[in-house]
C-alpha cells in the first residue's frame, strides 16, 4: 500500500525565501511527527499531531518555523525567512493511533533543503 | 539535542561477517527502537524492545538492552552488502501528548562484497 509522501524531494531556497514541505501521511494514521535531520545527525523532533491537533511543538527551533494539519491529514511545515542553518532534511512520520501505546512510526523520504 | 550515542560512528565489515553497533541512553525509556536509513528507501523501523525485555530476534538481528546500564546493542549476523547503511537507536518516551522518538547520531555500516 501507499506509504508517506514528502514533497518536494529536493528544495534550493535563498536566504530569506520562504519555504512550504508537504507530507502526506498514511490513509487514516492519527498520528502525524515531523523531524529534522542535520548531516551526519540523527532525526530530531519537531512537532506532532493528533489529527488536526498540534499537541507538541515544542522542538520547533524559531518563531520562523510553523506546522499545521487542519483537516487532520495532509501536512505542511512552513519555514518563513530561511536562514542557512535550516539546511536540512525534513522527515514526516504517522502512526496509527493516538501514541498511548507502542506504536511504529512510518517515516516518508524526506524532503532536502538547501538554503543559499 | 540527541538522548544517547551510538557507538562506533562507523564500521566497515566483509560480506557474512557479523556487526555489532552499540546505543547508550541518558534517561529512562519505555521502549528502545532501532531503525535503518538508506539513500533510496529512507528511515525503516527494524525492531523494538521494550524495557522490560533483556533480547529480541526478528531475522538475523538480535537487541539487546540493559536498562541498568542504560545501553542496548544491535547485532546483524551474516551480513549482506545490502545491509550498507546508518543505523539508528531511538528511545521512545510514551506521554499524554502522544510517543517521541528521540534519536541517537547513528553508525554508518559498510559491507563490503
Amino acid at each position: 500500500g501507499a506509504g508517506v509522501s514528502q514533497s518536494p524531494r529536493y528544495k534550493v531556497a535563498k536566504r530569506g525565501q520562504d519555504v512550504a514541505l508537504r507530507c502526506d501521511p498514511i490513509s487514516g494514521h492519527v498520528s502525524l511527527f515531523w523531524y529534522q535531520q542535520a548531516l551526519g545527525q540523527g532525526p530530531e523532533f519537531l512537532t506532532y499531531f493528533q489529527n488536526e491537533a498540534q499537541l507538541d511543538k515544542s522542538g520547533l527551533p524559531s518563531d520562523r518555523f510553523f506546522a499545521e494539519r487542519p483537516e487532520g491529514s495532509v501536512s505542511t511545515l512552513k519555514i518563513q525567512r530561511t536562514q542557512q542553518e535550516d539546511s536540512a532534511v525534513y522527515l514526516c512520520a504517522s502512526s496509527r493511533t493516538y501514541g498511548f501505546e507502542e506504536e511504529t512510526q512510518y517515516f516518508g523520504p524526506g524532503t532536502r533543503l538547501l538554503v543559499l | 539535542s540527541q538522548q544517547g550515542e551510538e557507538d562506533p560512528q562507523a564500521l566497515s565489515i566483509q560480506e557474512g561477517e557479523n556487526a555489532t553497533m552499540n546505543c547508550s541512553y541518558k534517561t529512562s525509556i519505555n521502549n528502545l527502537q532501532w531503525y535503518r536509513q538508506n539513500s533510496g528507501r529512507g528511515l525503516v523501523h527494524l525492531i523494538l524492545i521494550r524495557s522490560n525485555e533483556r533480547e529480541k530476534h526478528s531475522g538475523r538481528l538480535r537487541v539487546t538492552l540493559d536498562t541498568s546500564k542504560k545501553s542496548s546493542s544491535l547485532l546483524i549476523t551474516a551480513s549482506r552488502a545490502a545491509d550498507t547503511a546508518s543505523y539508528f537507536c531511538a528511545t521512545d518516551f510514551v506521554r499524554e501528548y502522544g510517543n517521541k522518538l528521540v534519536f541517537g547520531a547513528g553508525t554508518i555500516l559498510r559491507v563490503k562484497s
